[in-house]
């Protein structure tokens, strides 16, 4: 079974440019997460979507971020204008379903974004 | 205060020795645990996941959870080098939707 896919793998900007960020989740998974791992933290989530529709979106910057998820399965991210803080690692994960209590999470191996 | 506090280490080990990993967290509303093992540039995966208090063992990993505590550990026994990875907890709350919340992470370094 192949993985959730990421990319780019690498990304450098200068800030105030935009950039944009693709995961492919597991094929046939409902659930799919974007997360944003600054260096020394753990991650942190910024959207969940369930198939095609937004789960949760609270931690997400709504003013710079958005993302979408087309079709219910390839997902885009996307910072417009990128600050000096958004350089992170930016985590895509997915899971076969979708509901209260634990469903294993999958992740891609991340988007390293540095902004200059 | 985090909602889930994790001692990010280093902690450096020699190989064989039993590895104890922590966590402290404040939310009641928490009942599942988990452990990832994140490996430098990679994605975190799944180690060990235990809902609501006890124990869970699989192989040279021991889970346990300590509500009362609000504590949660994982221990390694036999360490070897390709242990050597970030140790993140990970807690979901009941009706949270899945939605994780991870600790900083510890990074173990095991040396041969």
């Amino acid at each position: 079974e192949a993985g959730v896919a990421q990319s780019p793998r690498y990304k450098i900007i200068e800030k105030r440019q935009s950039v944009a960020f693709w995961c492919n989740p597991i094929s046939g998974h409902a659930t799919l997460y974007w997360y944003q791992q600054i260096l020394g933290q753990g991650p942190k989530l910024l959207i969940q979507f369930q198939n095609n529709g937004v789960v949760d979106d609270s931690q997400l910057p709504k003013d710079r971020f958005s993302a979408e998820r087309l079709k219910g399965v390839d997902s885009t991210l996307k910072i417009q204008p990128a600050k000096l803080e958004d350089s992170a690692v930016y985590l895509c994960a997915s899971s076969p379903r979708w509901g209260q209590g634990e469903e294993t999470q999958y992740f891609g191996p991340g988007t390293r974004l540095l902004v200059l | 205060q985090k909602e889930v506090e994790q001692d990010p280490g280093p902690l450096s080990v020699p190989e064989g020795a039993i590895v104890s990993l922590n966590c402290t967290y404040s939310n009641s509303a928490f009942q599942y645990f988990m452990w990832y093992r994140q490996y430098s540039r990679k994605g975190p995966e799944l180690l060990m996941y235990t809902y609501s208090s006890g124990n869970k063992e699989d192989g040279r990993f021991t889970a346990q959870v300590d509500k009362s505590s609000k504590y949660i550990s994982l221990f390694i026994r036999d360490s070897q080098p390709s242990d050597s990875a970030t140790y993140l907890c990970a807690m979901i709350s009941s009706g949270g939707y899945n939605k994780l919340i991870f600790g900083a992470g510890t990074r173990l370094a095991v040396h041969p």
